[in-house]
Parts: C-alpha cells; structure tokens; sequence
C-alpha cells in the first residue's frame, strides 16, 4: 500500500499571500488529519475530516481551513500569510478516528517570507 | 482541556528496556492514550494506544495505572533506531471540539 502524500514537499510564499496544501492518503482511509509543528508550539493539531466532514477543528484562526474530497484526498488552505505561519504541516490519515494507528505523511514545509 | 506531562530527555543503553512514563491526570474515563514517535525529520509514527488494560504489541508495551492518571511505554529492547522524540498524547474538549494534545514528548537516546 502507498503512503500518505502529500504535495508540495517545499513551499516559499510571502506574507499576505495565501496557500493550498495537498494530502492523499492511504487508499482505503476515510479520516484525514491535519497538524502544524513549529520549534517553539510543537505539534498541534488543525483539523480533521471524515468522510468530506470537518469533525474536529483546532485552535486555529479562521484564516486556517480545509476540506475533504469524495475520494478522501484533502487539501488546506491558509489565507493572509504571517510570518509565524512558517512551520512543517502534517497530514495523516487513518480508517476511523482521529489517533487511531493514524499514518503520517512526510510534510509540507511552509516558510513564510 | 486535557494535558500530559513527560519527562524531557532519557537516554538507554542498547538492548536495555527504555521505559517512559507519561502523567495524565486529568484523562476523562473514556478517553484513551496514545504513543507516537518522531523520529528526526519524519512524520510521527504511530506506536499504541490502550484504555483501561496493559496492551502489547510488536513494538511495544503499554502499561496503564488502575487509576488511569498515568502510563508508562516500554520498549523491551531497544536499538538505535529507537532514537526519537516519543509523544504520549490524549483527547480533551477544546472550543466545542474534541482535540488530541501531543505536548513536548520525551526525546529519548539510544546509546551503544
């Protein structure tokens, strides 16, 4: 079985633009998790969609979405750029809730100019 | 919001058992715990969970206290590659929703 992708692998966007983040994951996986680890906050978590609904959500602004496809394949978005939106973003994926045997992708590293 | 508490570093010997422990005292009664690793420039990979029994399996054990305010993971022995910073993580309401919180986790090294 392949892994959880995720695209693109290196991003470089300037403050006050806005992106999309690509996650795949494992076939058959109906729940996919996003997450933001900085140095300085760690691990945290974003959201999490199950079957193309947003069932859990983060503390995050508003400027942080996401949303999930029929085929499972999710995508996230932040708008208005801050610097402090440079990070390393996960996505994982597993067949029921969020934690349970979830699988990482390898990330998308943001960095916010 | 619930929260874990872990050592920051440990270090083992190889082949020796690492053991980590991981506070959670305020876990709901339904709530389950959770370890992942993270290796150095890796997704976290996950480990085990378990509720109230002790679990194993092939690359683990998990044994929780009866009063469920604390767990301890076990690595019977561990090698090299078990280097990595080891998150043990639970569920608490946040903002009306339910939320995993991963914490600093416990960097553990494994040495020759």
């Amino acid at each position: 079985k392949a892994g959880v992708t995720q695209t693109p692998r290196y991003l470089i966007k300037t403050r006050g633009q806005q992106v999309t983040l690509s996650c795949s994951p494992i076939s058959g996986h109906r729940s996919v998790s996003w997450y933001q680890q900085t140095p300085g906050q760690g691990l945290q978590f974003l959201f999490e969609y199950f079957s193309e609904t947003q069932r859990n959500k983060g503390n995050f602004p508003g400027r942080f979405s996401g949303r999930q496809f029929s085929n499972s394949r999710s995508e996230m978005n932040v708008s208005t750029l801050e610097l402090g939106d440079s990070a390393l973003y996960l996505c994982a994926s597993s067949e029921g809730q969020v934690l349970f045997e979830q699988y990482f992708g390898p990330g998308t590293r943001l960095t916010v100019t | 919001d619930a929260k874990t508490t872990q050592p920051t570093s440990m270090d083992c010997a190889e082949g020796r058992a690492a053991n980590l422990p991981c506070n959670h005292s305020t876990i709901s009664g339904n709530e389950y715990v959770y370890w992942y690793r993270q290796i150095h420039s890796q997704g976290p990979q996950y480990i085990i969970h378990g509720l109230k029994n002790n679990e194993t399996n092939e690359m683990a054990s998990l044994i929780i206290t009866e009063d469920r305010k604390s767990s301890t993971l076990i690595l019977p022995h561990a090698t090299l590659r078990d280097t990595a910073v080891y998150y043990c993580i639970v569920r608490g309401t946040s903002g009306g929703s339910y939320i995993p919180t991963f914490g600093r986790g416990t960097s553990l090294i494994v040495h020759p």
